[in-house]
């Protein structure tokens, strides 16, 4: 069975300061891990992904995650907020195995606003 | 490269009515596409995986005759809601694997049908 937990459904950042979102996981397998952004009334955008290669994930519009085991976490930052990072974050795990990502679990969201 | 598209849009329908939604994987040929539905301010919930040629798996608590999946081709998925009720409204929006070069599968999404039945 895999899970993942959001921690914080609402995050409110000033422009040009640091983004962080926090995610936890479960899995029953090694997993696989994805942050999807959405805008309103848009499609789902993958911002990055962790497949078991590298725990420190580079993605996307300045994005990074880091896969921490130890912790059963994935937390998403950004350096600096820019105003189109306004935005609903989903925290996304697959525990598919033979390299398929079959069944994805979302997380609840993260809605994320940027003030000036 | 690894485009999927959804037509309609948006669609508004009453309530007894049945729409289909369509997907399409646009470069490229998907053996298995995902159905969601996500509802205002709310996360995405897998619905039923399509497979090319077989049956669709439903999730649990999914009626399978109310929402008919069809997987015809390998670039077309179809989701029929049948006789609509209001509580049927909702975002629907489908994926598509597609193999990378890695040999890995990768889900492309589409941009999603806003569905209001009144």
């Amino acid at each position: 069975a895999q899970s993942v937990t959001q921690l914080d459904s609402h995050v409110s950042v000033s422009e040009g300061t640091p983004v962080l979102l926090r995610c936890n996981y479960s899995s029953s397998y090694s997993p696989s891990l994805f942050w999807y952004v959405q805008h309103p009334n848009k499609g789902l955008q993958l911002l990055l992904k962790y497949t078991s290669a590298a725990t420190l994930v580079k993605g996307i519009n300045g994005f990074e995650a880091e896969f921490k085991k130890s912790e059963t976490s994935f937390h998403l930052t950004k350096p600096s907020a820019h105003m189109s990072d306004a935005a609903e974050y989903f925290c996304v795990v697959s525990d598919s195995p033979g390299g398929s990502w079959g069944k994805l679990q979302f997380g609840a969201g993260t809605q994320v606003v940027v003030t000036p | 490269g690894a485009v999927v598209s959804q037509h309609p849009s948006r669609v508004i329908c009453k309530s007894g009515t049945s729409v289909k939604i369509e997907c399409r994987s646009l470069d490229f040929q998907a053996t298995t596409m995902f159905w969601y539905r996500q509802f205002p301010k709310q996360s995405l919930m897998l619905m039923a995986t399509s497979n090319e040629g077989s049956k669709a798996t439903y999730e649990q608590g999914v009626e399978k005759d109310k929402f008919l999946i069809n997987h015809a081709s390998l670039t077309l998925s179809t989701l029929t809601v049948t006789s609509a009720h209001p509580e049927d409204s909702s975002f629907y929006i489908c994926s598509a694997d597609l193999e990378s070069t890695s040999g890995t599968y990768e889900q492309y999404f589409g941009p999603g049908t806003r569905l209001t039945v009144t």
